[in-house]
């Protein structure tokens, strides 16, 4: 089946620093991802749509110069959270679809803690 | 606009029936339906395309309502490994992003 690889797993930082979260799909070409986030016991709200080799686009609040996403081959996208605050602290996960039977794949998710 | 799931909770004895109920205020064309586990990533379950629609996977099936613009999703015979947060999902646009609904949390005991 469809595998999506997303790293790292866990993350902290400090507060102002940037960090990049990489989503790979292993055995098929994603030439769209999308980005999601979630807080505790909330749902997944959609932040962008990556798109290979052009602009994300970002759904509404989402502040596109803080978060960079960058699709750059057609199973890799990057998400960097810039100049990350504490309020940026979340579960972070990417997914795509493959094509095949209809529903998405996610990766493993990024949980980011910012201190 | 977020798809609404009811109930928000619920707790099941191992063997027990449950159905949640997934309603939009969109007009629908398919419906994902998910399980995530604490901590984990969402799993997908199963899509439903066609209005009226049933699918099944092990003794979880749903049925999709395009008319009514709702989905639900049964649950037979639970075991311990059903329990997780279920979500709805409706894609949409050019780029079939999905719209997750509000979720269910499920918690089965023995």
């Amino acid at each position: 089946g469809a595998v999506v690889s997303q790293h790292p797993s866990r993350v902290i930082c400090k507060s102002g620093t940037s960090v990049k979260i990489e989503c790979r799909s292993l055995d098929f070409q994603a030439t769209t991802m999308f980005w999601y986030r979630q807080f505790p016991k909330q749902s997944l709200m959609l932040m962008a749509t990556s798109n290979e080799g052009s602009k994300a686009t970002y759904e509404q609040g989402v502040e596109k110069d803080k978060f960079l996403i960058n699709h750059a081959s057609l199973t890799l996208s990057t998400l960097t959270v810039t100049s990350a605050h504490p309020e940026d602290s979340s579960f972070y996960i990417c997914s795509a679809t493959s094509g095949q039977g209809g529903g998405y794949t996610f990766g493993s998710g990024t949980r980011l803690t910012v201190v | 606009q977020q798809p609404v799931q009811s109930p928000q909770a619920v707790i099941l004895r191992e063997g027990e029936d449950a159905v949640i109920n997934c309603s939009s205020s969109k007009a629908l064309y398919s419906v994902h339906w998910y399980r995530q586990k604490h901590g984990e990533a969402p799993v997908f379950l199963m899509i439903l395309l066609k209005g009226g629609e049933q699918k099944g996977h092990e003794k979880i099936s749903a049925s999709f309502n395009e008319k009514k613009q709702q989905s639900s999703l049964y649950l037979t015979a639970s075991q311990l490994s059903y329990s997780g947060t279920y979500f709805c999902g409706t894609p949409s646009g050019g780029y079939q992003k999905v719209t997750f609904g509000t979720g269910t949390k499920l918690q089965v005991i023995p």
